[in-house]
């Protein structure tokens, strides 16, 4: 399985609600990330996860609140978002310490109405 | 600085031109991998090609083509013959390693268009 597979594809949020993405691969990568990408701009990280340890936070609101259950899995958890958060949010993962094998997911397109 | 330099921000073409995008990257590892990332409209990120630090070959794939040349730091790619699905944003992006897991750097992106 080379595969890192993002669930849902699509998600139409309130502002007041509270939704939760999520991403799993079994590649046995230990590093984990959260990309935010707006349209025609490159991916931005949000999070980094190093053998389930939130390793970077780069400086993100908290209404964004990343968790990394086992080593399999990604969430990223949404609570009271605003319309300029709508993105594509994009999971990656790799092999910890090692600059190969970076393998991205298809995305959420999140859309905050 | 940037790590990952893609000048051109936006290209248009007509069909069956050939075309090529240019990306300059700086580091200092010894080790390191380029990548090749085509999004479409749809929006997915689509993996075209991974190089490491050591294999300077270039390589061809159907219609594309990679030119890694280490002693000016680019990787660019060449469509050939190009097609109107080509039309998407093209990124090149770096990763080195660091005791954390990898760091990863996008370019800002070139956006092609093919115009029929």
């Amino acid at each position: 399985d080379t595969e890192v597979t993002q669930t849902p594809k699509h998600l139409v949020m309130g502002m007041t609600n509270k939704k939760s993405l999520k991403c799993e691969q079994h590649m046995g990568h230990r590093a984990m990330y959260w990309y935010k990408q707006k349209a025609k701009k490159p991916p931005e990280l949000m999070f980094v996860y190093s053998y389930e340890k939130l390793s970077i936070n780069e400086s993100v609101p908290s209404r964004f609140s990343p968790e990394c259950p086992n080593s399999s899995l990604l969430n990223l958890h949404l609570h009271a978002l605003q319309p300029e958060d709508s993105a594509l949010y994009l999971c990656a993962s790799s092999q910890a310490g090692a600059p190969y094998g970076y393998t991205f997911g298809s995305g959420t397109r999140l859309t905050v109405v | 600085a940037q790590k990952v330099t893609q000048a051109q921000t936006e290209i248009s073409v007509v069909e069956k031109e050939d075309v090529t995008l240019d990306c300059v990257y700086e580091t200092r590892d010894t080790t390191y991998y380029l990548f090749w990332y085509k999004q479409p409209p749809s929006g997915e990120l689509v993996f075209l090609i991974r190089r490491n630090s050591f294999d300077e070959q270039n390589e061809i794939s159907g219609r594309y083509s990679w030119n890694f040349q280490k002693s000016t730091s680019s990787f660019n790619f060449t469509i050939t013959a190009s097609q109107v699905v080509d039309s998407a944003v093209y990124f090149c992006a770096l990763s080195e390693s660091t005791l954390t897991g990898n760091q990863f750097y996008f370019g800002t992106g070139t956006s092609l268009t093919v115009i029929p």
